[in-house]
């Protein structure tokens, strides 16, 4: 079936560690690929996005993600996090582009220890 | 409006009930969409609106859910004879182009 999968479900660093969030979807064709944060008792928030383009996406806070075609995946990095990262990071695919629903995976929760 | 607002932000309600939870897109916004978020879980897609198409229901779990959307603009998400699996925050989310999607605060709905 078609699906957005996020391998890590919780991840715990200490502060200036550095994070990878894995991302991998199954839809071939164009895709458009969002990566959204989620700050607890907040809405969510959008991270980055890529369209098309340069595969490395730069993003707010510190983050980017790399698409790779080959691979199917749109993975999250930060070389140095900080507590304030502590969040719920989810992964979302539009598969056709346009307006089309965004699919989502299970989200990544992470916790950054001082 | 400057975002997506829902309403209620928070809701109990007894088993065997309907509930209507409302949303207010980003005016201008075509596209509307409502998710589902469980304890624990992703979100879940339930339903789509695009101008005057016709909506996406590829996500209701069930035919106690529908939800419509007057004037192209506010949508209205109804769950009807409630169960305690409906527990869950009820997100909505609006898009101009397809290109960003903006997300209300949810409604966190108690099913008791």
């Amino acid at each position: 079936a078609q699906s957005v999968s996020q391998h890590n479900h919780h991840v715990i660093l200490s502060e200036a560690a550095s994070l990878e969030l894995g991302c991998n979807y199954s839809y071939g064709g164009t895709v458009n690929l969002f990566w959204y944060v989620q700050y607890p008792g907040q809405h969510l928030q959008l991270l980055l996005k890529y369209f098309s383009g340069d595969p490395l996406v730069k993003g707010i806070k510190g983050f980017e993600a790399e698409f790779i075609k080959s691979k199917f995946s749109f993975n999250l990095r930060k070389p140095s996090v900080q507590w304030s990262d502590t969040a719920e990071y989810f992964c979302a695919v539009n598969p056709s582009g346009g307006y089309n629903k965004l699919i989502f995976g299970a989200g990544t929760r992470l916790a950054v220890h001082p | 409006g400057a975002g997506v607002s829902q309403s209620p932000s928070n809701k109990v309600t007894e088993k065997g009930k309907d509930v209507e939870l409302r949303c207010d897109p980003i005016s201008g916004h075509t596209a509307l969409y409502w998710y589902r978020q469980s304890l624990g879980q992703g979100l879940e897609f339930l339903i789509y609106f695009q101008g005057n198409s016709a909506p996406d229901k590829s996500g209701l779990p069930s035919d106690r859910f529908s939800a419509e959307r007057t004037g192209g603009s506010v949508s209205t998400l109804t769950i009807q004879r409630t169960q305690q699996e409906d527990s869950a925050v009820y997100l909505c989310a609006s898009s101009l182009d397809g290109a960003g999607y903006t997300f209300g605060s949810g409604t966190r709905l108690t099913v008791v």
